[in-house]
């Protein structure tokens, strides 16, 4: 299983980015997947997640309106959409696999190393 | 549920064992895994549904609950324990972790 986040870096408060997900090593189509974020010297904190098929997708309350969550069972891809950024958002987002596929139901049994998101001016 | 409480430090001599509690108001800690995340880099499970180990990690990891706390023990601590540690429950479509505990072997 790997999985590799890109799009990250440096953003104005108010801007737009959209990271990305990589997965290979394991049928992508099969398994939930999230993204979780770790402000600078802080805690993990769940941020939204998707269904296999893309039909469910489920966010923290405080970020509903500003973040989608998609993804691309073609391409073996998930996407966060992240709008209207703000300096409290700035965190290393870490993509991860739900374990339910696997037999270990309401984990996150692989994470991608993360990719960091700095909203400055 | 807010997130999940859990002590900032705990810290104990290699071969002594230390627990780690996570405390929290949710009715779901049946759903209770932890985390481990060395500095620098990325989480790794270690327990999932309060006591079950995932393939590769030490049976010294053991993990248990009673009502709402669930408890890590690290038994015959090792140097390369020394990291940080989360709980994590899922509730009302809601995955929430703990607050994070840092373990440190003196």
């Amino acid at each position: 299983v790997h999985l590799v986040e890109s799009g990250g870096g440096l953003v104005q408060p108010g801007g737009s980015l959209r990271l990305s997900c990589s997965a290979s090593g394991f049928s992508f189509e099969t398994f939930w997947m999230s993204w979780v974020r770790q402000a600078p010297g802080k805690g993990l904190e769940w941020v939204a997640n998707i269904k296999q098929d893309g039909s469910q997708k489920q966010y923290l309350d405080s970020l509903k309106g500003r973040f989608t969550v998609s993804r691309d069972n073609a391409k073996n891809v998930v996407y966060l959409q992240m709008n209207d950024l703000r300096a409290e958002d700035t965190a290393v987002y870490y993509c991860a696999r739900d374990g339910s596929g696997s037999g270990s139901s309401w984990t996150f049994d692989h994470w991608g190393q993360g990719t960091l998101i700095t909203v400055s001016s | 549920q807010s997130a999940l409480t859990q002590p900032p430090s705990v810290s104990g001599s290699p071969g002594q064992s230390v627990a780690i509690s996570c405390t929290g108001t949710s009715s779901d800690f049946h759903t209770v895994s932890w985390y481990k995340q060395p500095p620098g880099s990325a989480p790794k499970l270690m327990i999932y549904e309060v006591s079950n180990r995932p393939s590769g990690v030490p049976d010294r990891f053991s993990g248990s609950k009673s009502g709402n706390t669930a408890s890590l023990t690290i038994s015959g601590l090792q140097p390369e324990d020394e990291a940080d540690y989360y709980c994590n429950i899922y509730t009302t479509n809601t995955y929430v972790f703990g607050t994070g505990t840092k373990v440190t072997v003196l």
